[in-house]
């Protein structure tokens, strides 16, 4: 399965777009790229996924580039509720967890 | 519509002994998978279990045992306990084995478990 690095830590202020990048160059044709994120002492929750066309849902926009060798999260206006550690994660047979990016909104 | 329950919450054991973890799917939900999570790690894959079956399984050594049930559920069981395993563990479940495709997983809040 493909890796992936982030960031690993990121401020937004309150009210803004929160932009986090991953990079994944090594990337397969049938692979998706699924982010999710976990706040503190709970389980990873399910935020938004794509194979190559950028996706919008309730919760977020995933951009994915044309060669799909990155992406980028956007939650379109943070909340101190968005703090949480955001993992991007690339799928084949398993979900790979990496370190993520920890998200700190700032009032 | 029930979510990905897990129990117990919270459990100590002391080296050398044996746990077992339970998980309910999410309703709908057929596979089920397992990770370990350490302090300030990403969680890391255990197992899928698929049709009461071991499907795929991560770097973990055999003391890390699973089962699945006919009604989907499953227990995660470790032996020989050691301090290493210190960790959240957490359940994730899916509809049909092909997990990491269109399909996302859904977790539970996990179990966290203390060796001492």
């Amino acid at each position: 399965d493909a890796k992936t690095t982030q960031p690993p830590s990121m401020d937004c202020a309150e009210g803004r777009a929160a932009n986090l990048p991953c990079n994944h160059s090594t990337i397969s044709g049938n692979e998706y790229v699924y982010w999710y994120r976990q706040i503190h002492s709970q389980g990873p929750q399910y935020i938004i996924h794509g194979l190559k066309n950028n996706e919008t849902n309730e919760m977020a926009s995933l951009i994915i580039t044309e060669d799909r060798k990155s992406s980028t999260l956007i939650l379109p206006h943070a909340t101190l509720r968005d703090t949480a550690v955001y993992y991007c994660i690339i799928t084949g047979n398993q979900f790979y967890f990496g370190t993520g990016t920890s998200l700190t909104v700032i009032p | 519509d029930a979510g990905v329950t897990q129990s117990p919450t919270h459990l100590i054991k002391t080296r050398g002994q044996q746990v077992t973890l339970r998980c309910s799917p999410k309703s709908g939900h057929d596979t089920v998978s397992w990770y370990q999570q350490a302090l300030g790690q990403g969680p890391q894959f255990i197992f899928q279990y698929y049709e009461e079956e071991e499907r795929q399984r991560g770097n973990f050594p055999d003391r890390f045992s699973g089962h699945q049930f006919p009604n989907y559920s499953s227990e995660l069981n470790v032996n020989a306990l050691l301090l290493g395993d210190s960790a959240l563990y957490l359940c994730a479940s899916s509809k049909g084995p092909r997990t990491g495709r269109n399909q996302p997983q859904h977790f539970g809040d996990g179990t966290r478990l203390s060796i001492l």
